[in-house]
């Protein structure tokens, strides 16, 4: 238990759905990340979260939009997504302000996306 | 652009082996390395590096960083089969990520 919960842990849509990845954090953290694990690649940073505002978003295609009410929250909405994008999806969130005092990442166990 | 390579790729050793992993980077901006071990889902945390030359240690587990070279090893001595894992290195403030290296240990 890492403090940090991934839900659904397995999703399996269709290419005209829309669905969205849910992560929680119960470590009083600032920062919050998700990132896609591909296989035989590595882990690929696509957002980053700072006292809830967006400070990194590495070229994601829009098909892939986060949200982040609150510091302990964050989502991925998932719309007209590509086979190619099955993948796992983590979410990890660090003490401290991305970008400026980066500690250590606590991952959730990720959601394993499968795209049809 | 910011790049981290691991080496190996993938490892098969025998119980009571030592092995050394591998992470050379180029990032613009450095203020860690984080080393993390991946057994099936989430990454957990083993280390986090700041400054040359001083060893980290865990029980069988340590690891040291050259900022000169760029470059830090992990090694694990006495290896067990519950040391299987895919090993993740990760470095700057944004946390650019290896591949991995994969190692497999066999009684």
């Amino acid at each position: 238990e890492t403090g940090v919960t991934q839900t659904p842990r397995h999703l399996v849509m269709g290419m005209t759905n829309k669905k969205s990845l849910k992560c929680e954090q119960h470590l009083g953290h600032n920062a919050m990340y998700w990132y896609k694990q591909s296989a035989k690649k590595p882990l690929e940073l696509m957002f980053v979260y700072s006292l809830e505002e967006r400070v990194e978003n590495n070229s994601v295609p829009s098909r892939f939009s986060p949200e982040c009410p609150n510091s302990s929250h964050l989502f991925l909405h998932l719309h007209t997504l590509q086979p190619e994008d099955s993948a796992l999806y983590l979410c990890a969130s660090s003490q401290g302000i991305a970008g400026v005092n980066t500690g250590e990442l606590f991952f959730g166990e990720g959601s394993r996306l499968t795209v049809l | 652009e910011d790049k981290v390579v691991q080496s190996p790729l993938s490892l098969v050793v025998h119980e009571g082996d030592t092995v050394t992993l591998n992470c050379s980077y180029e990032v613009t901006n450095f203020r860690s390395l984080l080393w993390y071990k991946q057994e099936k889902k989430a990454p957990t945390f083993l280390f986090m590096l700041t400054s040359s030359g001083i060893e980290k240690k865990s029980g069988r587990l340590s690891s040291i960083l050259d900022k000169k070279e760029l470059f830090s090893i992990l090694n694990i001595t006495a290896t067990q089969t519950g040391d299987s894992a895919v090993y993740l290195c990760a470095v700057g403030d944004k946390l650019i990520f290896g591949t991995g290296t994969r190692l497999q240990v066999f009684p």
